[in-house]
């Protein structure tokens, strides 16, 4: 029954080392976010995706990037990871549009950098 | 910008017990959604209630449910009979109508659930 599904669920890397972190979703919703989550705090949006219209956030480090090959897939790549980047990374969807819109969650990718 | 605020960082409760979590936000739209998410130790965050702001009635979801008061910027979540299976970070979150596809959180609440 899993809705929104990423891959993988943890992920270690090396300093430097690039890290590609995906998502996928059964929901077929418009809309795919990425916030990273460092612990005890709250998520805090990367950038999003309505269709094939990316909404990058001012304060996202160029070091993050995505893609969104169809509707279905969501790809959250880290061009050269520092230790300041070690964090859960959780993916959601929303239907977009008018209405409540509520967020549907997957089960995180957590990343440590070495 | 809006603004979310959760003023209580942890927050314990008898199992069974009644419990209250705090949630405040500053927005000068009118038009807006509430809600709350639960996010347990390791596991997916999953929604637990929402509020639209254009609704006056308070809501409920079994044992949890809401204090809405739009003219303060109040809503506070209210998880009765609490069981060891709530606890949780709990984070308040807020959305725009207008602007319909951001979620601003606020910073979260941990509940701790004592037997």
């Amino acid at each position: 029954d899993a809705m929104v599904i990423q891959n993988p669920r943890y992920q270690v890397t090396q300093f430097g080392k690039p890290v590609t972190l995906s998502c996928s979703q059964t929901l077929n919703h418009n809309v795919m976010y990425w916030y990273q989550q460092k612990s005890s705090q709250a998520p805090k949006l990367l950038f999003h995706y309505y269709d094939k219209d990316f909404n990058n956030e001012a304060d996202t480090p160029d070091n993050f990037q995505s893609r969104r090959p169809n509707t279905s897939f969501c790809f959250l790549d880290i061009r050269s990871p520092g230790l300041g980047d070690a964090a859960m990374y959780l993916c959601a969807t929303s239907r977009g549009g008018a209405g409540v819109g509520e967020l549907f969650f997957g089960e995180g990718s957590r990343l440590t950098v070495l | 910008a809006q603004t979310v605020t959760q003023s209580q960082p942890e927050m314990s409760v008898q199992e069974a017990e009644t419990v209250t979590l705090s949630c405040t936000y500053d927005t000068s739209e009118s038009d807006y959604y509430l809600f709350w998410y639960k996010q347990p130790p390791s596991r997916q965050m999953i929604l637990v209630i929402r509020q639209e702001a254009y609704k006056q009635q308070n809501a409920t979801e079994n044992r949890f449910s809401v204090n809405f008061q739009k003219a303060a910027k109040s809503f506070s979540l209210k998880i009765s009979d609490s069981q060891l299976g709530d606890a949780a970070m709990y984070f308040c979150a807020y959305r725009s109508a207008r602007d319909g596809n951001k979620l601003v959180f606020g910073a979260g609440t941990i509940l701790r659930v004592k037997s």
